[in-house]
């Protein structure tokens, strides 16, 4: 049982240059997120997928785009890549079964954007 | 909106002493709440939950308590260890079918020896 995994663990981007950063979760949920850690500032939802083929902007969605390919991946897209977009990703999923809600995280993605 | 508000860090403590941090919460309805710990290099772990008022959350010698009064779930544990130095994510959940989660900035945690 491998949880969330996430790939690559780390890439470094020139301005303009197009990457997809992968996800997938072996635990059956219904639900995937992406996220954005920059310091100072938490986490910031970019994209979320409440069941399989549906998804919906969170807080900062511009400049990505996402796939939910199936149940198990999650897919972010950067289709032109800009400093400001560098951070670490987190990929996450839940159950959205009752109250519990715990989100499981990925080990992160750490992008450079030069 | 919905949001987070943790205690500025980074906290600095020697080891066995006594940890606070600091989180409130502004919602409507009732949120449920998380603790979360990033240990360095690695992603988010969940920490503790309560999901309704007077709940108390435990998990590793971690404690919280759902305070609806003063809108608050403050983390504690009684002696640190070297080992409980990582960054500390306060977090609510609006029980909606999304099952998104709103974060505070989180706290910083060192513990020296």
């Amino acid at each position: 049982n491998a949880g969330v995994t996430q790939t690559p663990k780390f890439q470094v981007l020139k301005t303009g240059q197009s990457m997809t950063l992968q996800c997938a979760q072996d635990m059956n949920h219904n639900s995937m997120y992406w996220y954005r850690q920059d310091p100072g500032m938490g986490l910031r939802l970019i994209y979320y997928s409440a069941s399989e083929g549906t998804t919906d902007k969170g807080e900062v969605p511009n400049g990505y785009n996402v796939s939910r390919l199936n149940k198990r991946e999650f897919s972010l897209r950067l289709e032109s890549a800009a400093p400001s977009q560098t951070s670490v990703y987190f990929c996450a999923s839940s159950s959205t079964s009752g109250i519990l809600q715990t989100q499981y995280f990925g080990p992160g993605t750490r992008l450079l954007v030069l | 909106g919905n949001s987070v508000t943790q205690m500025e860090g980074p906290v600095t403590l020697s080891e066995e002493a006594f940890l606070t941090i600091n989180c409130t919460y502004t919602a409507t309805g009732y949120p449920s709440l998380f603790w979360y710990v990033q240990y360095p290099g690695e992603g988010l772990q969940l920490l503790l939950k309560a999901t309704k008022a007077d709940d108390k959350g435990s998990n590793k010698g971690f404690e919280a308590t759902y305070r609806k009064e003063t809108t608050s779930f403050h983390l504690e544990k009684g002696s640190v260890q070297v080992s409980d130095s990582a960054v500390y994510f306060c977090a609510l959940s609006d029980r909606s079918n999304t099952g998104k989660l709103i974060f505070g900035q989180g706290t910083t945690l060192q513990v020296k020896p």
